[in-house]
């Protein structure tokens, strides 16, 4: 079965500056990854996601990720974080198994001080 | 358009109530999810509906009873609960081709305090 390691369960970062939210996956073939981000009470929006093809994702809010086969890795990085970014961030894996399940993480929280 | 639509946004309701959770969405997609999410914690998967059908059911009580009337809704009624019931309940679709992973497009939830 696949899982997800989210390692930092909060980062706080000043505003403006460079922020990376690091993700690891396990799972024996192709996983489809996913970054969500949760404002407090509200419903999960995607960021972006990697099925195949070019390793470098863009997404929406100026993120991106890098998917990295021999790390198994998808990081999240963002050049310069605003204070709207603070939210808490899930990074999921998807597996073919016949069912369209995902397996999250278990978020990182994103603080921004001025 | 990936908007999924919930009603009510904040639900109170007594352990002998019984009340239901509705989520809608009209981009077509014939898989539909109902999630769980305690503070501070991810959504768990409660049940999956693929072309109206159940497809998953993960081990959830049966005071959580979910039915698909039709393609764009999908509704959860709860009766019965108990205070560690109270969470944030998230609706998701997604295209619902079958046999390959989606994107999930989520609902802003209900937030559900059982008192």
């Amino acid at each position: 079965a696949q899982s997800v390691t989210q390692p930092d369960i909060h980062i706080t970062v000043s505003e403006g500056a460079s922020l990376e939210l690091r993700c690891n996956y396990s799972y024996g073939a192709t996983p489809y990854l996913f970054w969500y981000v949760q404002s407090p009470g509200q419903g999960l929006q995607l960021l972006l996601k990697y099925f195949s093809g070019d390793t470098l994702v863009q997404g929406i809010k100026g993120f991106e990720a890098e998917f990295k086969r021999s790390q198994s890795s998808f990081n999240l990085r963002k050049p310069s974080v605003h204070w709207s970014d603070a939210a808490e961030y899930f990074c999921a894996v998807g597996a073919n198994f016949g069912n369209e399940k995902l397996t999250f993480g278990t978020g990182t929280r994103l603080t921004i001080i001025p | 358009d990936t908007e999924v639509t919930q009603t009510p946004k904040h639900l109170v309701m007594g352990m002998t109530n019984k009340k239901s959770l509705k989520c809608e969405q009209h981009m077509g997609h014939r898989a539909m999810y109902w999630y769980k999410q305690k503070a501070k914690k991810p959504p768990e998967l409660m049940f999956v509906y693929s072309y109206e059908k159940l497809s998953i059911n993960e081990s959830v009580p049966s005071r959580f009873s979910p039915e698909c009337p039709n393609s764009s809704l999908l509704n959860l009624h709860l009766h019965a609960l108990q205070p560690e019931d109270s969470a944030l309940y998230l609706c998701a679709s997604s295209q619902g081709w079958g046999g390959e992973v989606e994107t999930q497009y989520f609902g802003p939830g209900t937030r559900l305090l059982v008192l």
